[in-house]
């Protein structure tokens, strides 16, 4: 079954810092993978996607996902956390039975 | 240009009441889908739309849930006798087509609290 996980409910991080958010699927066949962010009171927001070549992707506001392969990874990153980054972060798999979403990573970047 | 935009934004109801939520997608998407989104918990796809069919209505936690789509656009998710477990954030999403490498535009989101 396709299905979407991410380890950490929680990631907090110092303004400047490097930040990982962690995803990892499974999925038949050649995976779609996306990241949104749900920031407080609003809808969520694409940020980027994966779907063919280079196994690094560049999104919205400087973030950045790497796809692996063989771990079945789609780690999202970003060099340098911002405050106004703090929000909640939903990777997602797309396959032959549809989008499916994790449940979440709340991300918190303190000053 | 417009987005997604759900009605209404908040909806308390009784325990036993019907309550109906409202999707308009961006203009010319003809894929349209609906989750659900419970306090502390990830997103839980209900169904989803190509054009006014619903290939896959698996997703619907019960039968109590229902859903249509007229005109290729307007969708309405419909919710019958509701119980206080159905209280959570409704999200309606649109995408340009079925494929897989489209990214989805959610609306705001309908909050439902059955009391």
């Amino acid at each position: 079954a396709q299905s979407v996980a991410q380890p950490e409910d929680q990631v907090n991080v110092a303004e400047g810092n490097p930040l990982t958010v962690k995803c990892t699927y499974s999925v038949s066949g050649n995976p779609y993978l996306f990241w949104y962010v749900q920031y407080p009171n609003r809808g969520l927001q694409f940020l980027l996607k994966y779907i063919t070549g280079d196994n690094l992707v560049k999104g919205s506001y400087g973030f950045e996902a790497e796809f692996n392969k063989s771990q079945t990874s789609f780690h999202l990153k970003k060099p340098s956390a911002l405050v106004s980054d703090s929000a909640l972060y939903f990777c997602a798999v797309r396959g032959g039975e549809g989008m499916r979403f994790g449940a979440g990573t709340r991300l918190t970047v303190k000053p | 240009g417009a987005g997604v935009s759900q009605s209404p934004s908040n909806k308390v109801t009784e325990k036993g009441k019907d309550v109906e939520l409202r999707c308009d997608p961006i203009s010319g998407h003809t894929a349209l889908y609906w989750y659900r989104q419970s306090l502390g918990q990830g997103l839980e796809f209900l169904i989803y739309f190509q054009g006014n069919s619903a290939p896959d209505k698996s997703g619907l936690p019960s039968d109590r849930f229902s859903a249509e789509r007229t005109g290729g656009s307007v969708s309405t998710l419909t919710i019958q006798r509701t119980q206080q477990e159905d209280s959570a954030v409704y999200l309606c999403a649109s995408s340009p087509g079925l494929g897989g490498s489209y990214e989805q535009y959610f609306g705001p989101g309908t909050r439902l609290t059955v009391t």
